[in-house]
């Protein structure tokens, strides 16, 4: 059974603080990927990776950086917090190739910027 | 650029059949999916379909697909109150990536 975790549910931070989102999964993909979800506007792709030290930036990546060490773990980092970015955060993985790309999931960490 | 619109909200009585509608914008999508998200949980695939398909059934679920229009629906048959959630219509996008809709909320009224 596939495993995505986020390493916290709920989150308030500070303006201008640094903040580590944490991303695990325990089924091998190659891929993972880090979303906000906003009412009315859906998902939107942060940025993604298809191997470790290997990322790529997806449509909204301004304010954002990410960093895979190990294959398993992918972290969303916000150098300096901005009360914009308060959001619910959305991490998912996929195996490098398979039929339909299906991509699975974490419960997702929502941020509050203050 | 790619794109995938749905409506934001659908609310349907209990037993009812529920249907929701996405359209999209890159024809060269291989694979077309909904995907469910129940209240506090990240995503999960419902269904897929596979763009050469005109339909797919799946138990209560019915997908159906026009290419010629880049429309895709989703029914859902004797529609339960545990059918609550926000369904995301989404098309396959290049590289590994999948493009989301703004996501249907969808509400069951006894």
């Amino acid at each position: 059974d596939v495993k995505v975790t986020q390493s916290s549910r709920y989150l308030v931070k500070r303006t201008g603080e640094k903040v580590f989102l944490e991303c695990v999964q325990d089924m091998d993909h190659e891929n993972m990927f880090w979303y906000r979800q906003d009412p009315g506007l859906g998902l939107r792709l942060i940025y993604f990776s298809y191997d470790v030290k290997m990322k790529e930036k997806g449509d909204i990546p301004e304010g954002y950086s990410v960093s895979r060490e190990k294959k398993e773990r992918f972290s969303l980092i916000l150098e300096s917090a901005s009360t914009n970015q308060t959001s619910m955060y959305l991490c998912a993985s996929s195996m490098g190739t398979s039929e339909y790309n299906e991509q699975f999931f974490g419960p997702g960490t929502r941020l509050t910027v203050l | 650029g790619e794109d995938v619109e749905q409506s934001l909200f659908l609310s349907v009585r209990e037993g009812d059949s529920s249907v929701i509608n996405c359209t999209y914008t890159d024809s060269s999508s291989t694979y077309l999916y909904w995907y469910k998200q129940e209240p506090g949980a990240g995503l999960q695939l419902l269904t897929y379909i596979f763009s050469n398909m005109d339909m797919k059934q799946d138990q209560r679920l019915t997908v159906l697909l026009n290419k010629k229009d880049k429309h895709l629906s989703l029914r859902i048959a004797d529609t339960q109150t545990g059918d609550s959630a926000i369904y995301f219509c989404a098309e396959s996008g290049s590289a590994s990536k999948i493009i989301f809709g703004s996501g249907t909320r969808l509400s069951i009224r006894p």
